[in-house]
């Protein structure tokens, strides 16, 4: 559904693990799919996308796994830095059209050194 | 324009004045959408344009709120009578209507009812 003013979740992690934030989406008929990250006082930024016919996609540093099954995205980056600190989001939509980009509820990455 | 551009950046109203928050999309977009963000908090769908469609105003919290975009250009979204409660980042995105959905955000208008 719709994303709505939530308190955000928070994921601790230290500096120079891993890290691993989870989204689940809602339509079965979405066949794209995006993580975006929002640094404080900044509007959220594209970091990687992914199809639906794909179930792995990489990036720098950052990697994007989707599982249709049980409608489950998750980003996982590597080597987490402080800089990684942010409220990252997941999307999802459908190509052309009257497609409308669905947004999750946010999770916010705290990195401590 | 290079990005998404909101404007202004910052207002501070006093709660009963109404306000008019400003968007331009990104050339050639045909999508817009606006959200509101309170602090600490996740994105609010508030309204999502579509080339001629007709919006989809289904995360509007009230009547006091409205949007307006003409043709594939600049939207405006009204806020009236505003109250506390609607202090917030009020964020604008567009994007195109071919095979890649991504939305470009712009940086967001931030207002304050005093």
């Amino acid at each position: 559904g719709e994303s709505v003013g939530l308190h955000l979740p928070t994921l601790s992690v230290q500096e120079g693990d891993n890290s691993i934030i989870n989204c689940a989406y809602s339509n079965s008929a979405s066949d794209y799919f995006i993580w975006y990250k929002q640094e404080s006082g900044k509007g959220p930024q594209f970091i990687i996308d992914i199809r639906s016919n794909m179930d792995k996609r990489q990036g720098q540093r950052v990697t994007v796994l989707l599982n249709k099954t049980v409608k489950h995205l998750s980003l996982q980056i590597a080597a987490t830095q402080p800089g990684d600190s942010a409220v990252y989001f997941c999307a999802e939509g459908r190509s052309g059209g009257y497609n409308k980009l669905i947004f999750g509820a946010g999770t916010r990455l705290a990195v401590h050194p | 324009g290079a990005g998404v551009s909101q404007s202004p950046s910052n207002k501070v109203t006093e709660k009963g004045k109404d306000v008019e928050l400003r968007c331009d999309p990104i050339s050639g977009h045909t999508a817009l959408y606006w959200y509101r963000q309170r602090l600490g908090q996740g994105l609010e769908f508030l309204i999502y344009f579509q080339g001629n469609s007709a919006p989809d105003k289904s995360g509007l919290p009230s009547d006091r709120f409205s949007a307006e975009r003409t043709g594939e250009s600049v939207s405006t979204l009204t806020i009236q009578r505003t109250q506390q409660e609607d202090s917030a980042v009020y964020l604008c995105a567009s994007s195109s209507s071919g095979a890649r959905t991504e939305a470009f955000f712009g940086q967001g208008t931030r207002l304050t009812v005093v």
